[in-house]
């Protein structure tokens, strides 16, 4: 069975302390791995899709790693605007193509 | 209008209600989805339309009925809920399927 875990839970931040969020998977085989950012009371926001270890892709201040086993998701000098829920989900390949979600890790940043 | 709306934003319903949630995607993709989204849970699919074929999460309970009428619109009908079912659902639409998913705001809904 698929797995996603994220970590940590929960994180806070004072503006501008760069951080990591991590996902870590399980599955058979990886056709993508995708970032998603969420707001209170809203739906997620596309940011990423990364398809193989190595990988790297970056937009402002964040930056997604992927190795074999795990995700990083780089936050640098964070500001108080990236206050969100970061969601990763892992899509398998072979079998069914519905990506499997992680709990999500909830970032506050304090000005 | 843009990208995946979703309709009503908000619904307060009484367990023997019958109502339904609407969304339309403006982004031309050729999947369509629904996901519930719960407290300290991790977002669960509920059912996904995709050139005209329906996958479905066999744990989501009879009383939601999905219905894709094209690949724009989609539906969810609510009958009998609990109030176990009060939560966050939110309609996704991709490119293909599988692909990177553009969500809705989503329906906050309260059962009483």
């Amino acid at each position: 069975e698929d797995q996603v875990t994220q970590s940590p839970e929960a994180l806070r931040l004072q503006e501008g302390e760069s951080s990591s969020l991590n996902c870590s998977y399980t599955v058979s085989g990886l056709r993508g791995l995708f970032w998603y950012r969420q707001d209170p009371g809203k739906g997620p926001e596309f940011l990423f899709t990364l398809y193989s270890a190595g990988e790297e892709k970056e937009k402002e201040r964040l930056k997604a790693t992927l190795t074999k086993k795990e995700s990083f998701l780089h936050i640098t000098a964070p500001k108080p605007e990236d206050s969100a829920t970061y969601l990763c989900a892992v899509q398998a390949s072979g079998g069914s193509y519905i990506p499997t979600f992680g709990r999500g890790t909830s970032l506050i940043v304090h000005p | 209008e843009t990208g995946v709306t979703q309709t009503p934003r908000h619904l307060v319903m009484g367990m023997t209600n019958k109502k339904s949630l609407k969304c339309e995607q403006h982004l031309g993709h050729n999947a369509m989805y629904w996901y519930k989204q719960s407290a300290k849970k991790p977002l669960e699919l509920m059912f996904v339309y995709s050139l005209e074929e329906r996958v479905e999460n066999n744990s989501v309970p009879s009383r939601f009925s999905p219905e894709c009428p094209n690949s724009s619109h989609l539906f969810l009908h609510l009958h009998t809920l609990q109030p176990e079912d009060s939560a966050l659902y939110l309609c996704a639409s991709s490119q293909d399927p599988g692909g990177e998913l553009f969500f809705g705001e989503g329906s906050r809904l309260t059962v009483l």
